[in-house]
């Protein structure tokens, strides 16, 4: 079992949907990452938290440390938000990462 | 600007042959690492360094190695004894340890083995 378990893994949705990315993981951990992967490849961290709730713009992440389970929401979604969401958690000197949630936004 | 580079983008390489991947950073951070990503995958760390000269091997460093001679640069070889190369890698950098610390990318570097 991985340590970092995300769902779900594959997501497509109409524009203007309301989006939920489920993340658990299976450690302790210090904090918690939210990345977005474009098709390109490149990787762009959004958020790190270590409790609560955070938001920037349309996305929102909660963490639930008691029950190990984190979410990323976005809002009135736009096909431009159709990338990969990673989750990853650090822990030590690390970060341990899902195997993120390929999402697809139609116009 | 601030940020990560990565050269070249692409790289063709021929079985038998090591091949260094560049990375550099000016964001003035201690801490560097090396992942791989695989389909399917998620990134998987290959070896990291949290001060100039010092490294460790991360989960999959067999057939890998690396120098951290700089703060600002931390390029990767893969030898000839890494039986799998073909993959996109990615390097990337924080201030500290990532338990704390954002992580900044760099675009990648997809390796091709012929």
């Amino acid at each position: 079992k991985n340590e970092v378990e995300q769902s779900p893994q594959n997501l497509t949705a109409q524009e203007g949907e309301f989006i939920t990315i489920n993340c658990s993981y299976s450690v302790g951990i210090s904090a918690l990452h939210w990345l977005q992967q474009h098709p390109g490849g490149g990787i762009v961290s959004l958020f790190m938290l270590s409790s609560g709730k955070k938001k920037h713009g349309r996305l929102i992440a909660t963490i639930n440390i008691q029950e190990k389970h984190s979410s990323l929401h976005i809002t009135a979604s736009h096909p431009r938000d159709s990338a990969v969401y990673i989750c990853a958690v650090g822990r030590d000197d690390k970060i341990i990462f899902g195997k993120g949630t390929r999402l697809h936004i139609l116009p | 600007d601030g940020g990560i580079t990565q050269s070249p983008k692409y790289l063709f390489r021929k079985e038998g042959q090591n091949v260094t991947l560049s990375c550099e950073q000016n964001l003035n951070h201690d801490a560097m690492y090396w992942y791989r990503q695989d389909p399917g995958q998620g990134l998987r760390l290959i070896y990291y360094s949290q001060i100039v000269n010092d490294f460790q091997k991360g989960d999959i460093a067999e057939g890998y190695s690396v120098s951290r001679e700089k703060k600002e640069s931390f390029p990767l070889t893969v030898t000839s004894a890494q039986k799998n190369p073909t993959a996109f890698y990615l390097c990337a950098s924080s201030r500290g340890t990532p338990s704390y610390n954002e992580q900044f990318f760099g675009p990648g570097t997809r390796l091709t083995v012929l």
